[in-house]
């Protein structure tokens, strides 16, 4: 079954950058989906296809992609963002579709 | 307004039987997949399945085929999940949602459910 690896944490002081891979294999023919979950509440997509961003979004939020790799960046890191991160994705026929096991954001 | 309402949460015993629900609105439900995704207590997000409710077309995760069914009713807008026969490890919050994206469903979801907590236990 397709995987997708994000690391478990990231610490980040406020005011500074954070950036969130997730990898796997299909990433360089699949967009990849990011969504943030704080407690007890729904996730919401912050970055569709890559490197959108929807509408709502505040723009210190971005994502990019390079090979099998993709990489959430949020600059100016505020302590609203403390969260949990997932990335979303599908292999490389688009039959399944995964989550990463998810990187919980601290704000120092 | 697009909004995703679903049933209230349940407590059920091992063995029991559930099916729980996703009322869409705000938009053309017909056109549009939706998903369910688990979430285990303190755990991550999983992808379960999806269903286009146009002409009931199905997909589910390998981890959750012959584990649970999903249906809908667009006559009613609503969505459904259900088990023939719960365990315990089927306690979990349960989101429906729907793509972004209304021509293919492995895209990213955009609109949520406020969540289903299911509670097996004996």
């Amino acid at each position: 079954s397709y995987e997708l690896t994000q690391p478990p944490s990231v610490s980040v002081s406020p005011g500074q950058t954070a950036r969130i891979t997730c990898s796997g294999d299909a990433l360089p023919k699949q967009y990849a989906y990011w969504y943030q979950q704080k407690p007890g509440q729904a996730p919401v997509l912050v970055i569709y296809k890559d490197s959108e961003r929807p509408s709502g979004i505040p723009e210190r939020f971005s994502g990019s992609s390079s090979g099998t790799t993709v990489t959430l960046t949020i600059s100016g890191v505020q302590a609203e963002d403390e969260a949990d991160y997932y990335c979303q994705s599908a292999d490389s026929s688009g039959t399944f579709v995964v989550f990463g096991g998810g990187t919980k954001l601290t704000v120092l | 307004e697009v909004q995703l309402v679903q049933s209230g949460a349940e407590v059920k015993k091992p063995g029991e039987s559930l099916k729980i629900s996703c009322k869409g609105s705000g938009y053309s439900f017909t056109s549009y997949w939706i998903g369910w995704v688990r979430q285990m207590p303190g755990k991550g997000l999983e992808w379960m399945g999806i269903i286009y409710p146009g002409d009931s077309d199905t997909r589910y995760s390998p981890s959750f085929q012959g584990q649970v069914t999903i249906s809908a009713d667009k006559s009613i807008s609503t969505a459904y999940l259900q088990w023939s026969s719960l365990k315990a490890s089927d306690t979990a919050m349960y989101y429906c949602a729907r793509p972004y994206d209304s021509s293919e469903y492995y895209g990213g979801f955009d609109y949520w459910g406020q969540g289903t907590l299911v509670t097996v236990s004996s």
